[in-house]
C-alpha cells in the first residue's frame, strides 16, 4: 500500500529565504510522485511530477524537487520565497496499476515580509 | 490548455433539495474524477470514470450519484445530503484511462454548504 507523509503542517519562511517542504513516501513499487499547490478557495495546481526520467525535477514558479530512493523522499524546494508562494502544498503518490492518487496531509506555507 | 471547469463555484442547499455539480474538460482526456475535500484536509477520491464508464466508487453514499454523459462532461447529482457533506468538491481529469500514474488536472472546485 502506498502512503505519503508530509513533515510539518505549517512552515513559515521570510521573503527571499529558501523554501523546503518535506515529503516521504511509502510504496511497494516504483512510484509516480507529484507536488500540487492549492491557493485559498481554489483547486489544485500541478507544480511538478516525478516519473523516473530524472531524479531532479523542475516545476513551475521556480520550484524543484529531488527524488531520493534511498531516503524514500521527494522534498520540494525553491531558492527564494515570494509572497505569492503562500499556499497549501500537497505531495501525492500514485503507483503503476492504480488510479488512486494518495495525498499527504498538506503543508501550509506562510511567507513573512 | 489544461483547464477543467466546474459550475457552480458555490452552492447552498437544504437537506431535502436536489442539485447537480458540473465539470467539463476539452483536453480529450479519457478519465475523469470526483474528489471531496474537507477544510484543512487533503482531497479524498470519490469516483473515477474511464471511457465514460464508472471504474471506481470509493464506497460513497448513494445520496451522491455521478453521471458521465459524454467524454467531456461529468456531473455529480446530489440528493438528501447531510450537513457533514459540506465540503469543496473537486473534479479532475487525466489523459489516459489506464491506471498508470497519469497526471490529474484539477478544476477550481465547487464549495458546497448543506444547511
Amino acid at each position: 500500500a502506498q502512503s505519503v507523509t508530509q513533515l510539518g503542517s505549517h512552515v513559515s519562511v521570510s521573503e527571499g529565504a529558501l523554501v523546503l517542504l518535506r515529503c516521504n513516501y511509502s510504496s511497494s513499487v516504483p512510484p509516480y510522485l507529484f507536488w500540487y499547490v492549492q491557493y485559498p478557495n481554489q483547486g489544485l495546481q500541478l507544480l511538478l511530477k516525478y516519473t523516473s526520467a530524472a531524479t531532479l525535477v523542475k516545476g513551475i514558479n521556480g520550484f524543484e524537487a529531488e527524488f531520493k530512493k534511498s531516503e524514500t523522499s521527494f522534498h520540494l524546494t525553491k531558492p527564494s520565497a515570494h509572497m505569492s508562494d503562500a499556499a497549501e502544498y500537497f505531495c501525492a503518490v500514485s503507483e503503476a496499476g492504480s488510479y488512486q492518487l494518495t495525498f499527504g496531509k498538506g503543508t501550509k506555507l506562510s511567507v513573512i515580509p | 490548455d489544461t483547464e477543467v471547469t466546474q459550475t457552480p463555484k458555490h452552492l447552498v442547499m437544504g437537506m431535502t433539495n436536489k442539485k447537480s455539480l458540473k465539470c467539463e474538460q476539452h483536453m480529450g482526456h479519457r478519465a475523469m474524477y470526483w474528489y471531496k475535500q474537507k477544510a484543512k484536509k487533503p482531497p479524498e477520491l470519490m469516483f473515477v470514470y474511464s471511457y465514460e464508464k464508472l471504474s471506481i466508487n470509493e464506497s460513497v453514499p448513494s445520496r451522491f450519484s455521478p453521471e458521465c454523459p459524454n467524454s467531456s462532461l461529468l456531473n455529480l447529482h446530489l440528493h438528501a445530503l447531510q450537513p457533514e457533506d459540506s465540503a469543496l468538491y473537486l473534479c479532475a481529469s487525466s489523459q489516459e484511462a489506464s491506471p498508470s500514474g497519469e497526471t490529474q488536472y484539477f478544476g477550481p472546485g465547487t464549495r458546497l454548504l448543506v444547511l
